[in-house]
């Protein structure tokens, strides 16, 4: 089976930096996209990787290894408004996407 | 652009009932996907939709049945409504992102159905 993992919840603080896991096991790969999603509302996209390696766009990065099945979201000097979820997503052989729950990530200031 | 557009916004359900969601795509965009996302879970992929031929779908049932029109709008029609249809259904349309080269996928606010 197709199968994405990423923590449910984390807690960082205002001005930290906090690196988001995210693992996949899917029938073939075609791109790891992360989208970031507030409370009530849709999901946005933030990061697209398909090769190995460090994408990074302004605040946020995003890594990539194929040969692990393994991506993080590197957000640095966190703001209150970065509260929301993550959502790790694998576009599959059939070009698919397969989502992962998200993970929930709390600010304090 | 005005962006990718839901319709109802919310809306409560019974068992049993019939019930169509719509969905306006973005501007140029002429692929729309629709996705069924429980409290607290990531979006699950229903189906999408190529120039109005099904062109995919995930592991949902019959009952869940789709439409795109001419102008790429779409609707998503689920039959027999169940407790368990009570989610956020979000429909995304995509274009390829220059920038990135990948098909980006943009969202719509959902629809919000509850079944009773």
């Amino acid at each position: 089976g197709q199968n994405i993992d990423q923590p449910t919840e984390m807690t960082a603080t205002e001005g930290a930096i906090v690196q988001i896991n995210c693992t996949y096991q899917t029938s073939g790969f075609n791109g790891l996209f992360w989208y970031q999603q507030h409370a009530g509302e849709a999901p946005t996209f933030l990061s697209y990787n398909v090769l190995d390696g460090l994408e990074e766009k302004g605040r946020f990065s995003s890594f990539l290894s194929r040969s692990k099945g393994y991506s993080y979201l590197l957000l640095k000097e966190l703001q209150m408004k970065d509260s929301a979820s993550y959502l790790c997503a694998v576009m599959d052989s059939n070009y698919q996407l397969i989502w992962g729950a998200g993970t929930k990530l709390i600010i304090k200031p | 652009e005005t962006g990718v557009t839901q319709s109802p916004t919310h809306l409560i359900k019974t068992r049993g009932q019939q019930v169509t969601l719509r969905c306006s795509s973005q501007s140029g965009h002429n692929t729309v996907s629709w996705y069924q996302q429980a409290l607290g879970q990531g979006p699950q992929f229903i189906f999408q939709y190529y120039r109005e031929e099904e062109n995919g779908r995930g592991n949902f049932p019959p009952r869940f049945s789709g439409l795109q029109f001419p102008n790429y709008s779409s609707e998503l029609n689920v039959n027999a409504l169940e407790l368990d249809d009570s989610a956020l259904y979000l429909c995304a349309s995509s274009l390829v992102d220059r920038e990135f080269g990948a098909n980006v996928l943009t969202f719509g606010a959902g629809s919000r159905l509850t079944v009773l």
